[in-house]
């Protein structure tokens, strides 16, 4: 079975920039969500799409946005680029919405320059 | 908005040592779950429990509802064992996404 698979893995933009980070879930899973990861500031819940609409979003401005596609698959979107957006973006797929184990992608690391 | 704390933040062991790794959170939730990441990033879920207990092969989790409190401990620890331990939580309803602790840094020496 293959797992959450993310693209890309590595991007290098530039401030005011914008950039799409794309994530597949694994086959059956309806929910996906969104994470970041900044340096020292640990891991922090973005986005939750299940079965194509927007569940719920994190504490991050209107300027990230995402959706999910009939497939279940996944964009998030990041316009404006500020040097604070420079983290490593996690997807992570589950079987429904309800409390499931969560899994995760290897993540699209961002740097912004 | 639950607060989750981890300790301790870093931890170094001799091979074969028990490990015992904690959080807390201050609000109730659905579920609690461990994750492990390795350098260069992933993420690799291992426990996801709402009461009681867990075993999977040296990873052994723990959680008391009542006292707001989840232990990870790994048995006969291993050098391949060195990785952040991750804790995160769910609220009730589980209308939302994880809250994570911080992280534990753990490293197991030959």
């Amino acid at each position: 079975e293959a797992g959450v698979t993310q693209s890309p893995t590595h991007l290098i933009k530039t401030r005011g920039q914008q950039v799409t980070l794309r994530c597949s879930p694994i086959s059956g899973h309806t929910s996906v969500y969104w994470y970041q990861q900044a340096l020292g500031l640990g891991l922090q819940f973005l986005l939750w799409y299940d079965e194509g609409e927007e569940r719920n979003r994190g504490n991050f401005p209107p300027r990230f946005s995402g959706r999910q596609f009939p497939n279940y698959s996944s964009e998030l979107n990041v316009n404006a680029l500020e040097l604070e957006d420079s983290a490593l973006y996690l997807c992570a797929s589950s079987w429904g919405a309800g409390n499931q184990p969560q899994h995760f992608g290897d993540g699209t690391r961002l740097s912004i320059l | 908005k639950n607060e989750v704390e981890q300790s301790p933040q870093n931890l170094t062991a001799q091979e074969g040592e028990f490990i015992t790794i904690n959080c807390s959170y201050s609000v109730g939730i659905s579920a609690l779950h461990w994750l492990q990441q390795h350098p260069g990033g992933g993420i690799v879920s291992l426990f996801m429990l709402s009461s009681g207990k867990k075993k999977h092969g040296r990873l052994i989790a723990t959680i008391n509802i009542q006292e707001k409190h989840s232990s990870l401990h790994i048995t006969a620890s291993h050098p391949r064992d060195s990785a952040v331990y991750i804790c995160a939580v769910r609220s009730p309803g589980g209308a939302d996404g994880l809250t994570f602790g911080k992280g534990t840094h753990l490293i197991i020496q030959p």
